[in-house]
């Protein structure tokens, strides 16, 4: 049973590109979370996805946006990229009926 | 405001010493509480979680945790601490009823010392 994949695992883009992340939930699971962390810091909720659309927002700007599949995959856009975006971004899934969140390995992103 | 604390930013012990992170909570209804670990270059790996049911929660490699309601607290002990459990550690805390968004604090380092 494969747990939470996300892929790639590093990215390096420049300031004003887009960047798509992608992430696979856990098998069974229908809910996907995405966070920041930023360097020495606990990770920051971005938004949350079930059923195909955005249940929950933290207090990210529009430049982050996301998208979830029929096959509860999802991903995370970013776009018009600032240093300040550079940081491990991380998915967890869920059932939406469960209070227990399985993270993914991250996707490690610089901005140069 | 639901938010948790993480009073050390870090946490050295002597192997086979024991081991106390702390974590406060803020909630004004009955949280769910949790405790992850991430090792370097990894992803979060979770270690035990309070969901209203027995105070007292165990949890994987020997850790364990106690919510205590009259001190807002759920700190996470070990009775001997292993090289291995040199990592990084984040309390977490589960907004109710709003779905399943989780609060990090800002983690411990736990530095183990053969």
């Amino acid at each position: 049973d494969a747990g939470v994949t996300q892929s790639p695992t590093h990215l390096i883009k420049t300031r004003g590109q887009q960047v798509t992340l992608r992430c696979s939930p856990k098998s069974g699971h229908d809910t996907v979370s995405w966070y920041q962390q930023a360097l020495g810091q606990g990770p920051q909720f971005i938004f949350q996805y079930y059923e195909e659309e955005e249940r929950q927002r933290g207090n990210f700007p529009d430049r982050f946006s996301g998208h979830q599949f029929p096959n509860y995959s999802s991903e995370l856009n970013v776009n018009a990229l600032l240093l300040g975006d550079s940081a491990l971004y991380l998915c967890a899934s869920s059932l939406v009926t469960g209070e227990t969140q399985y993270f993914g390995p991250g996707t490690r992103l610089l901005v140069l | 405001a639901q938010s948790v604390t993480q009073l050390d930013s870090q946490v050295p012990v002597f192997e086979e010493a024991p081991v106390e992170l702390r974590c406060n909570y803020s909630s004004s209804v009955p949280p769910y509480l949790f405790w992850y670990v991430q090792y370097p270059n990894q992803g979060l790996q979770l270690l035990l979680k309070y969901t209203s049911a027995a105070t007292l929660v165990k949890g994987i490699n020997g850790f364990e945790a106690e919510f205590k309601k009259s001190e807002t607290s759920f700190h996470l002990t070990k009775p001997s601490a292993h090289m291995s459990d040199a990592a990084e550690y984040f309390c977490a805390v589960r907004k109710p009823n709003t779905g399943n968004q989780f609060y990090f604090g800002t983690g411990t380092s736990l530095t183990v010392i053969p």
